[in-house]
C-alpha cells in the first residue's frame, strides 16, 4: 500500500507570496491533518481535515488554511509569507475523524527569503 | 511550560545497548501515546501506537506508559547504528485528531 504522499518536495520563496502545498493520504484514509516542524518550536499541529471539513485547528494565524476534496486529497495554503513561515509541512493520514493513528509523509520543505 | 518534555539529547550509545527513551506530560486528558522515529530530511514513521496505561513490545521496541505518573518511555533493545535516528513522543486526548509532540530526542548508535 503506498505511503502518504507530498508535493512538491521543496519550495523556495520571497516574503509576500504564497504557496500552496498538497497531500495524498493512504488509500482508504479519510483524516488529513497538517503539521509545521521547525527546529526551534518542534512538531506543532495545524488542522485536520475529514469529509471536506476542517475538523480541528491549531494556533496558528489565519494566514494559514486547508480544505479537503471528495477523493480525501487535501492542500494548504499560506498567504503573505512571512521569513518565520520557513519550516517543514508534514501532512498525515489517519482513518477516520478524530484517529490518533497517524502516518505521516516526506513533508515539504518551504524556504522563505 | 510545555505540555510535552522530551530531553532533545544527544544521546550516544554503543551498538547493542538498552536505550530508553522519556518523555513526561501535564494534561491528565491525554489517552493515546505514540512514539515516531524521524531520520534526517524525512518524515516521522510511526513506530508505536498505545492507549492508557501498560506496556506494549513489537520486536525490539518496548513502549510503557504510567499515566498516575505522566510519564512514557520507549525502550530499544539490542540497538543497531540503523537506529540512530530523532525519536518523537506524541500524545492526544480522545477524538480530537491533534498530537501534541514532545521536542524529539536525538539518539546514535556507535557501531
Amino acid at each position: 500500500k503506498a505511503g502518504v504522499t507530498q508535493t512538491p518536495r521543496y519550495l523556495i520563496k520571497t516574503r509576500g507570496q504564497q504557496v500552496t502545498l498538497s497531500c495524498s493520504p493512504i488509500s482508504g484514509h479519510r483524516s488529513v491533518s497538517w503539521y509545521q516542524q521547525t527546529p526551534g518550536q518542534g512538531l506543532q499541529f495545524l488542522f485536520e481535515y475529514f469529509s471536506e471539513t476542517q475538523r480541528n485547528k491549531g494556533n496558528f494565524p489565519g494566514r494559514f488554511s486547508g480544505r479537503q476534496f471528495s477523493n480525501s486529497r487535501s492542500e494548504m495554503n499560506v498567504s503573505t509569507l512571512e521569513l518565520g513561515d520557513s519550516a517543514l509541512y508534514l501532512c498525515a493520514s489517519s482513518l477516520g475523524w478524530g484517529n490518533n493513528e497517524q502516518f505521516f509523509g516526506p513533508g515539504t520543505r518551504l524556504t522563505v527569503l | 511550560q510545555k505540555e510535552v518534555e522530551q530531553d532533545p539529547g544527544p544521546l550516544s550509545v554503543p551498538e547493542g545497548a538498552i536505550v530508553s527513551l522519556n518523555c513526561t506530560y501535564s494534561n491528565s486528558a491525554f489517552q493515546y501515546f505514540m512514539w515516531y522515529r524521524q531520520y534526517s530530511r524525512k518524515g516521522p514513521e510511526l513506530l508505536m501506537y498505545t492507549y492508557s496505561s501498560g506496556n506494549k513490545e513489537d520486536g525490539r521496541f518496548t513502549a510503557q506508559v504510567d499515566k498516575s505518573s505522566k510519564y512514557i518511555s520507549l525502550f530499544i533493545r539490542d540497538s543497531q547504528p540503523s537506529d540512530s535516528a530523532t525519536y518523537l513522543c506524541a500524545m492526544s486526548g480522545d477524538n480530537t485528531g491533534k498530537l501534541i509532540f514532545g521536542q524529539g530526542t536525538t539518539l546514535q548508535v556507535k557501531p
